[in-house]
């Protein structure tokens, strides 16, 4: 059955404080990888598609990696408004579905 | 373009009414999908569709779910009769092509009471 996994749950950091949020998928057949951000009250927001292992693709402060089986987003010295919940999903060959992970929550504090 | 567009932002109502959420897609995209949002479960996909055409309704929880998209600029999601546990934010999103990201309205939030 196909999965998707994201650690941890919640992350705290001081503003400054780097750290690495992670998502773990199995799938089928992985057609892209794709990185959102979802700000309380608000729908989530597209960040970045990864579509085979090695990828790396960069925005500000954010960075995001994959391999055959998880894909991380580093944040580089977090600012406040970088918290944020941020949620992974994956598009399999298999119907062209969308499974998303549940999401860590950051809080990146001054 | 405006973006996907939802309606209505907030709706409440008591259970056994009829409710139904409303989505405009971004013009030019091909693909629809409907999800919940909960804290409990996430988000879970619904159904989509591909040009117009509903392509995997595996996610809708119940028949009292349906969900329909009449023409390329337009998809209703209907829960008849509504229950408290239908309480959730939902999203609809478009996509313009397999293998490009979707893109996500403002969402629904359902207050079933």
């Amino acid at each position: 059955e196909d999965q998707v996994t994201q650690s941890p749950e919640a992350l705290r950091l001081q503003e400054g404080e780097s750290s690495s949020l992670n998502c773990s998928y199995t799938v089928s057949g992985l057609r892209g990888l794709f990185w959102y951000r979802q700000d309380p009250g608000k729908g989530p927001e597209f960040l970045f598609t990864l579509y085979s292992a090695g990828e790396e693709k960069e925005k500000e402060r954010l960075k995001a990696t994959l391999t055959k089986k998880e894909s991380f987003l580093h944040i580089t010295a977090p600012k406040p408004e970088d918290s944020a919940t941020y949620l992974c999903a994956v598009q399999t060959y298999n119907f062209n579905k969308f499974y998303f992970g549940s999401g860590t929550k950051l809080n990146v504090k001054p | 373009d405006a973006g996907v567009i939802q309606s209505p932002r907030h709706e409440v109502t008591e259970m056994g009414q009829e409710v139904t959420l409303r989505c405009k897609p971004i013009s030019g995209h091909d693909y629809l999908f409907w999800y919940r949002q909960t804290m409990m479960r996430g988000l879970e996909l619904l159904i989509y569709f591909n040009n117009n055409v509903p392509i995997d309704d595996s996610g809708m929880p119940e028949d009292r779910f349906s969900a329909k998209m009449p023409n390329a600029s337009f998809s209703t999601l209907k829960i008849q009769p509504s229950e408290p546990r239908d309480s959730a934010v939902y999203f609809c999103a478009s996509r313009g092509g397999v293998g490009t990201e979707a893109f996500f309205g403002q969402g629904t939030r359902l207050t079933v009471v």
